[in-house]
């Protein structure tokens, strides 16, 4: 079957470290992968996009990584601050049925 | 730039009722909108793809009949959920592609609906 794993359980980090969030997938071929950052209560805000051809993308103090053999992306927030705290989606787009699947997030928690 | 907007933020309605969520792109045009709905601690999941101008398509269980999307123009797609039951109480959120810019698979999402049907 189809699956995006991410951790379920909240990630819990003292401010000013690096968090690492994982998203696993199986028997998907997504053309890209995308991060999003959900706040309680609201839509999803996009944050950074890589392609199946890429293997890291940066944009401030995001980064993303992708290896479509381990079939796997890693995001990191470095220098994480408590404003970071949210929960952080993963999502598949399938050029082949022309939609984003998303994974069920994992939420992370920055201490001040 | 790139701002959707969905109206309303929240609503609450007896059941049997019907009720429209408003999904509009305010600064871009969209030819692609997506329905989602987001079950607490959940992922969301896509009901339907409407296309300006044509009909929705619909994930596989989600009853078209029940969940009335249009998508009447290229700033507008609205979802009507008819003879509401408790259990269509959800979040529902919708997200929107911007024609202009080629090659872009950025969605924009709006800030979300919550239906609770009592």
């Amino acid at each position: 079957s189809q699956k995006i794993e991410q951790n379920s359980e909240a990630l819990n980090i003292q401010e000013g470290k690096t968090a690492t969030l994982t998203c696993n997938y199986t028997n998907y071929s997504p053309a890209y992968l995308q991060w999003y950052r959900q706040d309680p209560g609201r839509g999803p805000v996009f944050l950074l996009l890589i392609r199946e051809n890429e293997k890291e993308k940066r944009k401030e103090r995001l980064k993303v990584t992708f290896d479509t053999t381990l079939k796997q992306s890693l995001f990191h927030i470095t220098a994480s601050q408590p404003a970071d705290s949210a929960t952080y989606l993963c999502a598949l787009w399938m050029d082949s049925s022309y939609k984003l699947i998303f994974g069920s997030g994992t939420r992370l928690l920055v201490r001040p | 730039g790139a701002v959707v907007s969905q109206h309303p933020s929240w609503v609450i309605c007896k059941s049997g009722t019907s009720v429209k969520i408003e999904c509009r792109s305010l600064d871009f045009q969209a030819t692609t909108m997506f329905w989602y709905r987001q079950f607490p601690k959940q992922s969301l999941m896509l009901m339907a793809t409407s296309n300006e101008g044509s009909k929705a398509t619909y994930e596989q269980g989600v009853e078209k009949d029940k969940f009335l999307i249009n998508h009447a123009s290229l700033t507008l797609s609205t979802l009507t959920v008819t003879s509401a039951h408790p259990e269509d109480s959800s979040f529902y959120i919708c997200s929107a592609r911007d024609r202009q810019v080629l090659g872009s698979y950025e969605q924009y999402f709006g800030p979300g609906t919550r239906l609770t049907v009592t």
